[in-house]
C-alpha cells in the first residue's frame, strides 16, 4: 500500500523559512516524480513543485520561484520542500503526491498545515 | 500558462440523479486532463486521467470526455458519498494548473 507521510508544518513569523518532509512507502520511491501541491484554507488546489525521478529536473510555480526548493532523498524515500522568504499568502495544507505518468497526482499524503503569521 | 474554467461553481443535485461537470482550458491541452475529488477534510483522489481513463478503484459510474479545450465529468447515478468537491487538472504544459472546483451538493 502506498503511503505519504508529511510532516514539519506549523507556524511560521512572514520571512522565515520551514522545510517539510514527506516519507514515502509502499512503492519505488525513486522511479516516480513527487509533487507538493498546497490549498489555502477555504481556497482550491494550487500546484507548487514537481521533481522527476532522479532528481536532476524540478519545476516551480512562478509564486514560489526562487523561495522554494524542492529535493528528494532517494536512499531514504523522502520528498522535501525547502521554504524560505515565507509570506502570509503561503498559509496552506501542503500535500506531497505521487506521480503517475509524470504529472498527474496519482496518491497524496494527509497533508500538513503552514500558517505564516506574525 | 493554461487556465482551467471549471462550472457550475456549484451543483445541487439529488442521489440517483446526473451529474454533468465542465473544464474549460484556455487553450488545447489535447487528453491532457485529470479529475480529483475532494472531501471535507480529505486530501484529494485521483478519479480520472487522460480526459477519459478511470484510476484504479473508481466506480464505473464515474466517467470523462473531452479533448482540446472542453472537457466533461459525468457521474452517471450518484451515490451519498459522491457529493464533494471536483477539480480539473493540466498536464499538458508547465506550469501545472487546477480548475477552481465544482462543489456537488446534496439538495
Amino acid at each position: 500500500e502506498v503511503q505519504l507521510l508529511e510532516s514539519g508544518g506549523g507556524l511560521v513569523q512572514p520571512g522565515g523559512s520551514l522545510r517539510l518532509p514527506c516519507v514515502a512507502s509502499g512503492f519505488s520511491f525513486s522511479s516516480y516524480a513527487m509533487s507538493w501541491v498546497r490549498q489555502a484554507p477555504g481556497k482550491g488546489l494550487e500546484w507548487v513543485s514537481s521533481i522527476i525521478g532522479g532528481g536532476g529536473t524540478t519545476y516551480y510555480a512562478d509564486s514560489v520561484k526562487g523561495r522554494f526548493t524542492i529535493s528528494r532523498d532517494n536512499s531514504r524515500s523522502t520528498l522535501f520542500l525547502q521554504m524560505s522568504g515565507l509570506r502570509a499568502e503561503d498559509t496552506a495544507v501542503y500535500y506531497c503526491a505521487k506521480g503517475m505518468s509524470g504529472s498527474w497526482f496519482e496518491c497524496w499524503g494527509q497533508g500538513t498545515l503552514v500558517t505564516v503569521s506574525s | 500558462e493554461t487556465v482551467l474554467t471549471q462550472s457550475p461553481a456549484t451543483l445541487s443535485l439529488s442521489p440517483g440523479e446526473r451529474a454533468t461537470l465542465s473544464c474549460r482550458a484556455s487553450q488545447s491541452i489535447s487528453s491532457y486532463l485529470a479529475w480529483y475529488q475532494q472531501k471535507p477534510g480529505q486530501a484529494p483522489r485521483l478519479l480520472i486521467f487522460d480526459a477519459s481513463n478511470r484510476a484504479t478503484g473508481i466506480p464505473a459510474r464515474f466517467s470523462g470526455s473531452g479533448s482540446g479545450t472542453d472537457f466533461t465529468l459525468t457521474i452517471s447515478s450518484l451515490e451519498p458519498e459522491d457529493f464533494a468537491v471536483y477539480y480539473c487538472q493540466q498536464r499538458s504544459n508547465w506550469p501545472l494548473t487546477f480548475g477552481g472546483g465544482t462543489k456537488v451538493e446534496n439538495k
